[in-house]
């Protein structure tokens, strides 16, 4: 089976811009999850989408949004990014809710 | 408030010896706990899962822990290889998954020939 795929793998983008992350999930799992990685903060939960529903969401602001289409296929927006948004962005995908986390290879933003 | 601790230092081991992570958490009443490997601009990798009832996991040379009563899990490598250097994450679900998963930040492990 083929792996998660996140697209693109980096993304330059200045102040006040927005942005839009894509992941493709393995074949046949439900659950996406999206996390925020860095080196001060760690690996931080943003939300999760289970068969095109938010089932949960991270601590992060309303700027941050997703969506999950009926293929299953994620898409995780970012409006008036801010300097501190650098960071890498990671998409898992689960069988079911909050299951075994199958990672993608991550989107490294970097906002100037 | 909820915390998961791991060691932020990174943990040297000689090639060969038993490596030990630990990861430490308050205030969570965990279903269950995962461990995760992840390599420099990679994405982490599922190693490891054992539940709130199991005590011990095995998987060739990894084991896992897990004691609720001291609100921890341990995570060894025998025979360690300088390829097991990575960083290594615990994660948490609790709330039977609906909160879903929450990562500590992570061991940094260096096996040195």
């Amino acid at each position: 089976k083929a792996g998660v795929t996140q697209t693109p793998r980096y993304l330059i983008k200045t102040r006040g811009q927005q942005v839009t992350l894509s992941c493709s999930p393995i074949s046949g799992h439900r659950s996406v999850s999206w996390y925020q990685q860095t080196p001060g903060q760690g690996l931080q939960f943003l939300f999760e989408y289970f068969s095109e529903t938010q089932r949960n969401k991270g601590n992060f602001p309303g700027r941050f949004s997703g969506r999950q289409f009926s293929n299953s296929r994620s898409e995780m927006n970012v409006s008036t990014l801010e300097l501190g948004d650098s960071a890498l962005y990671l998409c898992a995908s689960s069988l079911g809710r909050s299951g075994t986390q199958y990672f993608g290879p991550g989107t490294r933003l970097l906002v100037l | 408030s909820q915390k998961i601790e791991q060691n932020s230092e990174a943990l040297n081991i000689q090639e060969g010896k038993t490596a030990t992570l630990t990861c430490n958490y308050t205030n969570y009443s965990p279903a269950y706990l995962q461990w995760y490997r992840q390599d420099p601009g990679r994405g982490p990798v599922f190693l490891l899962l054992i539940r709130e009832n199991e005590k011990e996991k095995r998987k060739e040379r990894l084991k896992v822990t897990f004691d609720t009563t001291l609100k921890q899990s341990l995570f060894h490598i025998t025979a360690s290889q300088p390829a097991d250097s990575a960083t290594y994450l615990c994660a948490l679900v609790s709330g039977g998954g609906a909160d879903g998963l929450t990562f500590g930040k992570g061991t940094h492990l260096i096996i040195q020939p």
